[in-house]
């Protein structure tokens, strides 16, 4: 089954930018969700869009999904301290009942 | 709810023992999953149950590995015996419903740090 692939695999930003981070995946998906884990903690689910939706918003957090180049967004604004942590896409894949997890991406603010 | 909880937090032991990982997920959750993390391979999934039925194990990386879910709050994973490579994070995790061609999401315990010497 296919994984998601995050970019950057990590990123530093000032406290208050704003913190974009991307996933993208090779075959058709069912939906996309993304996670985020604190150090030393386990993954809470932040947000999870379908395959007809293009975007969903939750507090601060925007996700975008572009099925025609196979990628996601993920769009933190006003960033906090609090936000430092690994952030994760999951993906449901037509066929395939494994919820995969890519490999994350490491965001660090800065206050 | 107390979210799903895992024990031990930390294990240590030496290579060639038995390990128990132990989880009880969120109460009337129908799915329950075992995930392994490491830096060299990310997250895995190893097993996953439906109703306390295992659907899929083909992540259970060879036969050391074992899991059971005697009943609808409480799942253990098994390793026997054990190896340094199976040093790692062990995550369970539950989600409400069962498979309908997608999951919905997934709640996670703070896992079970494991090392082998």
């Amino acid at each position: 089954s296919q994984q998601g692939e995050e970019d950057p695999q990590a990123l530093s930003i000032q406290e208050g930018e704003n913190a974009t981070m991307n996933c993208s995946y090779k075959t058709s998906i069912n939906n996309l969700q993304w996670y985020r884990q604190n150090s030393g903690r386990g993954l809470v689910h932040l947000i999870l869009i379908r395959s007809n939706e293009r975007e969903k918003h939750s507090g601060r957090l925007r996700v975008t999904l572009d099925t025609s180049k196979k990628s996601s967004s993920l769009l933190i604004t006003a960033s906090r301290a609090a936000d430092t942590a690994s952030y994760f896409c999951a993906l449901n894949n037509f066929g395939n009942e494994k919820l995969t997890f890519g490999t994350g991406t490491r965001l660090t603010i800065i206050p | 709810d107390a979210g799903v909880i895992q024990s031990p937090r930390h294990e240590v032991t030496e290579m060639g023992q038995e390990v128990t990982l132990r989880c009880k997920p969120i109460s009337g959750h129908n799915s329950l999953f075992w995930y392994r993390q490491t830096m060299m391979r990310g997250l895995e999934l190893l097993i996953y149950f439906n109703n306390n039925v295992p659907i899929d194990d083909s992540g259970m990386p060879e036969d050391r590995f074992s899991a059971k879910m005697p009943n609808a709050s409480f799942s253990t994973l098994k390793i026997q015996p054990s190896e340094p490579r199976d040093s790692a994070v062990y995550f369970c995790a539950s989600s409400l419903g069962a498979y309908t061609g997608f999951w919905e999401k997934l709640f996670f315990g703070s896992g079970t740090q494991l090392s082998v010497l």
